[in-house]
């Protein structure tokens, strides 16, 4: 099956800075999703991007499947901006595969 | 739009008993529905896929008859965990599929099984 890998697994930041995660798939892909998981468990959708570039807010994607890579930007990050965010991908199915996620951490 | 709801919250069951978590897709209709589980610090595996009228597709490794699933209705599937055991305990994710707008899935809040 599809394989996702997303780095860094953990990252710190200073509220105010920048931040680029990335998510690695190992074949083509009919849904890529970037989730942000809150502290109570709950996914909030932040981008359904199989392809090109969206975004919302401080909040930017980009995917470029013949690569087969997504990275997904943050910008002047914000304490809520903490919490473990997801890249889960569909590949000729509509299964979704999860990365183990990347940890984010933004201290005031 | 593109709300999915799941009831209970939290549940706190002896081992040995049953437990029936519902997810509904609030305003939208869903033919497919998911059913993930998320262990403490580990990402989404997924169980099994509910389609409306029909039985589950179980992934490999997850037991059909200790996780019963039924799709009664496009905006409502279930998911019963039978004979709860403590190692049971974890964190069940839903979501659904509206198929008119591609291949996204939306997510409930999750429930939060503890089995003593």
């Amino acid at each position: 099956g599809i394989q996702v890998e997303q780095s860094p697994p953990d990252l710190i930041l200073q509220e105010g800075a920048n931040s680029t995660l990335r998510c690695n798939f190992s074949d083509s892909v009919n849904n890529l999703q970037w989730f942000h998981q809150n502290p109570w468990g709950q996914l909030i959708n932040l981008f359904y991007i199989p392809s090109g570039t969206k975004q919302n807010g401080r909040l930017s994607a980009t995917t470029v499947a013949t690569e087969r890579y997504s990275l997904l930007y943050i910008s002047s990050s914000q304490t809520t901006d903490s919490g473990v965010y997801f890249c889960a991908v569909g590949s000729g199915s509509e299964k979704l595969v999860f990365g183990k996620g990347t940890k984010l951490t933004v201290n005031p | 739009g593109a709300v999915v709801s799941q009831h209970p919250s939290r549940v706190i069951c002896k081992s040995g008993t049953s437990v029936k978590i519902e997810c509904r897709s609030l305003d939208f209709q869903a033919t497919t529905m998911f059913w993930y589980r998320q262990f403490p610090k580990q990402s989404l595996m997924l169980m099994a896929t509910s389609n409306e009228g029909s039985k589950a597709t179980y992934e490999q490794g997850v037991e059909k008859d200790k996780f019963l699933i039924n799709h009664a209705s496009l905006t409502l599937s279930t998911l019963t965990v039978t004979s709860a055991h403590p190692e049971d305990s974890s964190f069940y994710i839903c979501s659904a599929r509206d198929q008119r707008l591609a291949w996204e899935q939306y997510f409930g809040p999750g429930t939060r099984l503890t089995v003593t």
